[in-house]
């Protein structure tokens, strides 16, 4: 079975340029996660999605991240403009049940 | 604001031995613990859980220990194996199941030959 799947896996851009992170997640999972790592801490939750529902987004910092779950199936994150402390790992996640996360590997953005 | 603490960044262990790692948490409303094992390049993956009505739960080699009253839990890996070599996070969710999912700092153990 094909795990979660992210895209790109790394990305260096400008600060004040946009960026976009992609993520397959497994397949029949209807909940899909987004979360931000940064260095040296533990993931912290963005958004939330039941199918194409955003359920939860309160962390999200609205006025330059967006995201979609069109379909309910592939998800996209977006950053714009992106600023110097956005540098972090993006990991997106999927789960049947409320039991277990399954996370990708990630996308590590460095905003220089 | 922690809601998820873990006070140790690094452990030691000599293979064979036991590798012991602690989570401290401080909201009473938290009731479902997560151990998550996180290699380099790689996103996180389960390794065990426990809810609130149990106070141990064990896999194999690894067993987590909850203590409620003390909003303490921990993960005894025995014996470790130098494979064990990972971060290991911990996370809690305030509801039955792990929607929402709150992560410690995690702790890098490190498995000697």
């Amino acid at each position: 079975e094909a795990g979660v799947v992210q895209s790109p896996r790394y990305k260096i851009i400008e600060k004040k340029q946009p960026v976009a992170f992609w993520c397959n997640p497994i397949s029949g999972h209807n909940t899909l996660y987004w979360y931000r790592q940064n260095l040296g801490q533990g993931p912290e939750l963005l958004i939330r999605y039941e199918n194409e529902e955003a359920v939860d987004d309160s962390q999200l910092p609205k006025d330059r991240f967006s995201a979609e779950r069109l379909k309910g199936v592939d998800s996209t994150l977006k950053i714009q403009p992106a600023e110097l402390g956005d540098s972090a790992v993006y990991l997106c996640a999927s789960s049947l049940s409320p039991d277990e996360q399954y996370f990708g590997p990630g996308t590590r953005l460095t905003v220089t | 604001d922690q809601q998820v603490k873990q006070n140790s960044p690094s452990l030691s262990v000599q293979e064979g031995r036991i590798s012991i790692l602690n989570c401290d948490y401080t909201n009473s409303m938290f009731d479902y613990f997560l151990w998550y094992k996180k290699y380099p390049a790689e996103g996180p993956t389960f390794l065990i859980s426990i809810s609130s009505i149990k106070d141990k739960n064990e896999d194999g080699r690894f067993t987590v220990f909850l203590n409620k009253s003390a909003k303490h839990l921990s993960l005894h890996i025995v014996p470790s194996q130098p494979g064990d070599s990972a971060v290991y996070f911990c996370a809690a969710s305030a509801q039955t199941g792990a929607n929402n999912l709150f992560f410690g700092t995690g702790t890098r153990l490190t498995v000697i030959p």
